[in-house]
């Protein structure tokens, strides 16, 4: 079946230092979506990916998403403390007969040390 | 307020005694899902259900039921927990399925002794 892998698994920072987190699956994805959960919380959405090589920015946040739609990454600029939390990559696999499926990766788990 | 209520946000329970975990969303969505979040497997797909009376399973379906009668309603339903379906259980509803966001429901920690 799909797989949706993240990396790193955990990311430790000096506040003011940079992080990105990866995420690659085993098949095309129809889109791929990139979600933030804080300690204790839900997983709340950020942003969403649809086009081939597409790049998007949220003030310090760059997200992207690969060529062949089966990588992305999300880029976060000098890290602020409010930046902790696990951010999740989820995408639906594109066509076959698993329409309906999300997968989520395993999560980065971002810990930033001020 | 746009939102996706769970009940119970925690329970303990025993070996065997069925339980039902409820999902309700007021933003009249189509689609609603069920997921587990387990420590270092992220978020797991337990069911989805594209519109009312249409349910699938996702990737670990094993010993759950869920039904939708109602397009806001959604329960998820444990007719002989186990302990290895101790974990965090989240609802989430979205417009349609793809090319739209999820909003999930604050989360139920589940603990089956």
């Amino acid at each position: 079946g799909q797989q949706v892998m993240q990396i790193p698994q955990y990311q430790h920072v000096q506040e003011g230092e940079d992080f990105t987190t990866y995420c690659n699956s085993s098949t095309t994805l129809s889109n791929i979506q990139w979600y933030k959960q804080r300690p204790g919380g839900h997983p709340v959405f950020l942003i969403q990916l649809v086009k081939s090589g597409e790049v998007k920015k949220q003030k310090r946040l760059t997200f992207q998403f690969g060529e062949a739609k089966k990588n992305s990454s999300l880029h976060i600029t000098a890290t602020q403390t409010t930046d902790v939390g696990t951010y999740f990559c989820a995408g639906p696999k594109a066509g076959g007969t698993s329409y309906g499926k999300l997968t989520f990766g395993q999560g980065t788990i971002l810990t930033v040390h001020p | 307020e746009a939102q996706v209520t769970q009940n119970p946000r925690y329970l303990i329970t025993v070996t065997g005694k069925k339980l039902t975990v409820t999902c309700s969303q007021n933003m009249n969505h189509e689609y609603m899902s069920w997921y587990r979040q387990d420590p270092g497997l992220g978020l797991r797909q337990i069911y989805y259900s594209m519109n009312v009376e249409v349910t699938d399973k996702g990737d670990v379906p094993e010993g759950y039921k869920v039904s939708r009668k109602e397009k806001r309603n959604f329960p998820l339903i444990l007719e002989s927990p186990s302990p290895n379906q101790t974990s965090l259980y989240f609802c989430a509803s979205s417009l349609a399925h793809l090319n739209t966001e999820a909003f999930f429901g604050q989360g139920t920690r589940l603990t089956v002794v």
